[in-house]
């Protein structure tokens, strides 16, 4: 089942920030960030694994509360290069990848000058 | 490392035709997805091979396609006979565990006229 994430589009002005949700209704062991510009291949961010361990990659950081089954990306005093549209992936358990692993529908974040 | 590579970038078909997309994954990584990306459906699993085995190919839509890696360096995506719905971009991609970060390649965008 695909995870939801909001909002679905954004637009900031550089030096602004940002906070992207994925949400599942089904427990999660893992969830993925991903970007991906415009006409390019989705780009691995970081991951997240059970426990809640915040992440950081360059000023884009995760947080994953495993009781809400919820991811949070948070982009901060955003950059030109940060434009594009996220995924997160999330993952249900270590076995049988392609029934436990999905991406969502993405976020598209435009950043202007 | 170059990458994963993926090949044509562009084809543009004829329905009813054959079409196959090749893939370089990166060397080392034992595992290849090859995943389908439109505006409605998102990304989507199609297959996934484990050491070249094909591990979970669920996500194949019909008999249509098929898909096969002959060696840990080399991998196809065959469509016969090809269908305008199967317009797409189909990315490879690879990685050294199954639930880790993805390499995807540049991906290949497919027009079925």
């Amino acid at each position: 089942q695909q995870p939801v994430q909001s909002p679905q589009a954004v637009i900031l002005r550089e030096g602004e920030d940002a906070v992207i949700n994925c949400s599942s209704s089904k427990a999660l062991y893992s969830v993925h960030w991903y970007r991906q510009k415009h006409g390019e291949a989705p780009v691995f961010l970081m991951i997240l694994l059970k426990g809640g361990e915040q992440k950081g990659h360059e000023k884009i950081s995760a947080s994953f509360n495993e009781k809400k089954q919820q991811s949070s990306l948070y982009l901060t005093a955003s950059q030109l290069s940060y434009s594009g549209t996220y995924f997160c992936g999330t993952e249900r358990g270590r076995d049988n990848y392609g029934q436990n692993f999905v991406f969502g529908p993405g976020t598209r974040l435009s950043v202007l000058p | 490392d170059a990458g994963v590579i993926q090949s044509p970038r562009h084809e543009v078909t004829e329905m009813g035709q054959e079409v196959t997309l090749r893939c370089k994954p990166i060397s080392g990584h034992d595992y290849l997805f090859w995943y389908r990306q439109t505006m409605m459906r998102g990304l989507e699993l199609l297959i996934y091979f484990n050491n070249n085995v094909p591990i979970d190919d669920s996500g194949m839509p019909e008999d249509r396609f098929s898909a096969k890696m002959p060696n840990a360096s080399f991998s196809t995506l065959k469509i016969q006979p090809s269908e305008p719905r199967d317009s797409a971009v189909y990315f490879c991609a690879s990685s050294w565990e199954a639930f880790y970060g993805y390499t995807f390649g540049s991906g290949t965008r497919l027009t079925v006229v």
